[in-house]
């Protein structure tokens, strides 16, 4: 069964543009979940999705948002960038029918650099 | 709010060794814990995931433990070898799939 996947994985852009992210879960995963990585905070949760819905919303401002299409693929989005955004940004899928219990599987992510 | 310590923040060992790796907690409401290994600049590799209601699961050198009323988790690598070099992290889930993360351990394993 194919991975997590994130394109793209590189990224540079200047403060005050916008980004957008994606995020193609594991087949028959319905949950993706968006993750931060920084040196400075570690790993913080920004939000997770299920069947198009969001369940759950970490502690990140507007400008951070995302949507899940009908096939279960995401994509995050961050407006107006700033130098902090700098980041790895990893995508998580899971499914409580896949060995129970939500185990969530990681993609490679997507690595942000603000300029 | 759930708080996750992680102790060593790093560790060189010889190969060969036997290590330990632990994790802390400050709420035992979860509903599973997950150990994940993390190579420099990559993606996070799921290593074991123990549910609530288990103390201990085992995965070829690899056994985590759980004990809810301490807090604590702890990775147990056995026989360690250079390939097994990398940043480890536990995380928690209270059952919102929001998973709180530790800062990791990262692990050296020398030739």
């Amino acid at each position: 069964k194919a991975g997590v996947t994130q394109t793209p994985r590189y990224l540079i852009k200047t403060r005050g543009q916008q980004v957008t992210l994606s995020c193609s879960p594991i087949s028959g995963h319905r949950s993706v979940s968006w993750y931060q990585q920084t040196p400075g905070q570690g790993l913080q949760f920004l939000f997770e999705y299920f069947s198009e819905t969001q369940r759950n919303k970490g502690n990140f401002p507007g400008r951070f948002s995302g949507r899940q299409f009908s096939n279960s693929r995401s994509e995050m989005n961050v407006s107006t960038l700033e130098l902090g955004d700098s980041a790895l940004y990893l995508c998580a899928s899971s499914s409580p029918r896949d060995r129970g219990f939500n185990e969530q599987y990681f993609g490679p992510g997507t690595r942000l650099t603000v300029t | 709010k759930q708080e996750v310590t992680q102790i060593p923040a790093a560790l060189s060992v010889p190969e060969g060794e036997n290590l330990v790796l632990n994790c802390s907690f400050t709420d035992s409401a979860i509903y599973n814990l997950q150990w994940f290994r993390q190579d420099p600049g990559k993606g996070l590799t799921s290593l074991l995931l123990i549910q609530s209601s288990q103390r201990e699961q085992t995965s070829g050198r690899l056994n985590a433990s759980l004990d809810k009323s301490s807090g604590r988790s702890t990775l147990y690598i056995a026989a360690s070898q250079p390939g097994d070099s990398a940043t480890y992290l536990c995380a928690l889930d209270t059952g919102r799939r929001a998973l709180t993360f530790g800062s990791g351990t990262r692990l050296q394993v020398q030739p």
